[in-house]
């Protein structure tokens, strides 16, 4: 099946220590995201790729990265974790129609800071 | 500023009975309206999109209205199952075209037996 994957379900890490989220996609869409969603709190956009563009949200602090090395997959690197960055980490994808923009997406990567 | 409110209360129904969640926004045009649905630890699962020139939108037991004069939209769940018990999710685009989404903080559906 068709489908978004993320890896590690769960991270943990230390305060400052810096770590990769990865997610990959075998739907070939070319939009993929990446939302950071606390508890009971709506997902977050922190930016996106259309295919090769990188597009930044004006709030993402800088201590977030991504990188898209090829269509099917994309990372999320977190320079220096603080504990308010503890969260779930969210990997969507969408096909960047210009009609509907539907978002599939992983099942998410639980970070935790110690 | 812009905003989309989901009733943070939860809502607790008993099985058989028609749910019914809001989704109201202030500041926005959308194009378009999306209802997900997430599970306690997973990825939101979309259900449903309504465009702005549509009223009503029906998949199975799922109901969808949107009105652009309230800026608000309904979502309904016909006969529930403790099956149905989750978040949901309502999502905005902003544009027509291509745009990315904003969602809600959602509304915790708890269906009891």
């Amino acid at each position: 099946d068709a489908m978004v994957i993320q890896n590690p379900r769960y991270q943990v890490t230390q305060f400052g220590k810096p770590v990769t989220l990865s997610c990959s996609q075998t739907l070939n869409h070319n939009v993929m995201y990446w939302y950071q969603q606390k508890s009971s709190q709506a997902p977050k956009l922190l930016f996106h790729y259309y295919d090769k563009d990188f597009n930044n949200e004006a709030d993402t602090p800088d201590n977030f990265q991504s990188r898209r090395p090829n269509t099917s997959f994309c990372f999320l690197d977190i320079r220096s974790p603080g504990l308010g960055d503890a969260a779930m980490y969210l990997c969507a994808t969408s096909r960047g129609d210009r009609e509907q923009e539907t978002q599939y997406f992983g099942p998410g990567t639980r970070l935790l800071v110690l | 500023s812009q905003k989309i409110e989901q009733n943070s209360e939860a809502l607790n129904i008993q099985e058989g009975k028609t749910a019914t969640l809001t989704c109201n926004y202030t500041n926005y045009s959308p194009a378009y309206l999306q209802w997900y649905r997430q599970d306690p630890g997973r990825g939101p699962v979309f259900l449903l999109l309504i465009r702005e020139n549509e009223k009503e939108k029906r998949k199975e037991r799922l109901k969808v209205t949107f009105d652009t004069t309230l800026k608000q939209s309904l979502f309904h769940i016909t006969a529930s199952q403790p099956a149905d018990s989750a978040t949901y999710l309502c999502a905005l685009a902003p544009n027509s075209g291509y745009s990315t989404l904003t969602f809600g903080k959602g509304t915790m559906l708890l269906v009891s037996p």
